[in-house]
């Protein structure tokens, strides 16, 4: 089955640190760009961030909300997407998705919520 | 305040068409960035259900399509059943914001 397996959401302070993972199960996210995509309760969909097939000297960008908090990276021999998130504010409390870009976002991984609360 | 403007809300009775519209600006749908489209169900991921504004990926049926003209685009349902009823979004690349922008999201009631 195609699929992104996600790990690492959960519950932090304010100002805390999480690392989001996202690896693909028989699907290949080596030759194509990735994306982080967040859904607040009740809210609409909300672009994080992106990184480019290449990684490390390639393009990464940013949301303004979030740029300068938070990094992402890729591992192709892993076939893996990671998003380091640090000083995280309650704001940032949402359902984290990753997913690849292949005839639009296709396909997307099964979503891990964050908590950012005291 | 999106940079992709969609209506809250669309409603229709079972068979019926609905329609909704994704209006941006030059930075985005204007200056020739794709347009797609995703349904989501409660409680799960998105799912694209037109890319490039109008192909349907494999198991989305020819009820949906889609069209963009200058700085719009739109979606319309056909024949509406109810598992239509989801959230719908448009999705583009904006110049201005250097990134991916998404529509507010449409609630489409199936009446």
């Amino acid at each position: 089955e195609v699929q992104l397996v996600q790990s690492g959401g959960g519950l932090v302070v304010p100002g805390g640190s999480l690392r989001l993972s996202c690896e693909g199960s028989g699907v290949s996210l080596t030759t194509f760009n990735m994306n982080w995509v967040r859904q607040a309760p009740g809210k609409g969909l909300e672009w994080v961030s992106y990184i480019d097939r290449s990684g490390g000297r390639g393009i990464v960008l940013y949301a303004d909300s979030v740029r300068g908090r938070f990094t992402i990276s890729r591992d192709n021999g892993k076939n893996s997407l990671y998003l380091q998130m640090n000083s995280l504010r309650t704001e940032d409390t949402a359902v984290y998705y990753c997913v690849r870009e292949n005839r639009g976002f296709d396909p997307w991984g099964q979503g891990t919520l964050v908590t950012v609360s005291s | 305040q999106s940079a992709l403007t969609q209506p809250p809300s669309v409603s229709g009775a079972p068979g019926q068409t609905v329609t909704i519209s994704c209006t941006g600006s030059s930075s985005n749908l204007g200056a020739g960035y794709d347009v797609h489209w995703y349904q989501q169900l409660p409680g799960t991921a998105p799912k694209v259900v037109l890319y490039h504004s109008d192909i349907r990926p494999p198991g989305v049926p020819d009820r949906f399509s889609g069209s963009k003209s200058g700085t719009s685009a739109s979606l319309a349902i056909t024949g509406l059943q109810a598992d239509d009823e989801a959230d719908y979004y448009c999705q583009s690349f904006d110049d201005s914001l250097s990134g991916t922008v998404f529509g507010g999201g449409t609630k489409v009631t199936v009446l």
